[in-house]
């Protein structure tokens, strides 16, 4: 069974400082992986998916199949990026057996970054 | 994009007692799902309702705790059955529509008492 990790529950920053938020897979075949994002009173969502090779908010995340590893990068980190962020998995295999199923996600535990002025 | 409205936002129940949360979507999908998120915890995947056949639930969740109806397109029901505190949790309704991405609803938040 796949699994997702994030070692760290709480991240400070000061605004204007590089941010990355860690997050670690375990899966014997290839994933699809995400970064899903809830702001204060706001519900999940989601922020970035490696598919799409996007650049969201300023965020970047590159997946790093020797490491196993999905991290999320913003150079300058911003108070409005205070959220929780969770990085989530679904395995091709899902994907692709019969249509899509892009709501069938394994998620980490989740981090809560803090931006502080 | 995808509207999830769910009800109730949030609930205090007697253990022994059931809940039933609800979800509408905007618009048709194929599928929903439920998730749960207990306290600390990350979001696990209870179950996938498609409409016209019975709930695919995960590895840990049966129908008798968790029994799952979708009698339409854009409707969904989750119940909580014979609720323990360890049942407290956070419970999402999630939609996938045409897109490479999941929907969800605000949640729903139960506290068993």
């Amino acid at each position: 069974a796949q699994r997702v990790t994030q070692p760290e529950k709480l991240l400070s920053v000061f605004k204007g400082a590089p941010v990355e938020l860690k997050c670690n897979y375990s899966y014997s075949g290839s994933p699809e992986l995400f970064w899903y994002v809830q702001y204060s009173r706001q519900r999940l969502q989601l922020l970035l998916r490696h598919i799409s090779r996007e650049s969201i908010k300023g965020f970047t995340a590159d997946l790093n199949k020797g490491e196993t590893s999905f991290h999320l990068k913003k150079p300058f980190a911003q108070e409005e990026d205070s959220a929780m962020y969770y990085c989530a998995l679904i395995p091709f295999t899902i994907l692709y057996a019969g249509g899509t199923s892009y709501g069938k996600l394994t998620f980490g535990q989740g981090t809560i970054l803090t931006v502080h002025p | 994009s995808a509207v999830i409205s769910q009800k109730p936002s949030r609930d205090i129940c007697q253990r022994g007692t059931s809940l039933t949360i609800q979800c509408q979507v905007d618009s048709q999908v194929t599928m929903m799902f439920w998730y749960r998120q207990q306290p600390g915890q990350s979001l696990t995947l209870i179950a996938t309702a498609n409409q016209g056949s019975e709930a695919t639930y995960e590895s840990g969740f049966v129908i008798d705790k968790f029994p799952i109806s979708r009698p339409n397109l854009t409707f969904s029901t989750l119940t909580v059955s014979n609720m323990s505190p360890e049942d407290s949790s956070i419970y999402l309704c999630s939609v996938e529509r045409g897109s490479t991405e999941a929907f969800f609803g605000q949640g729903t938040r139960l506290t068993v008492v």
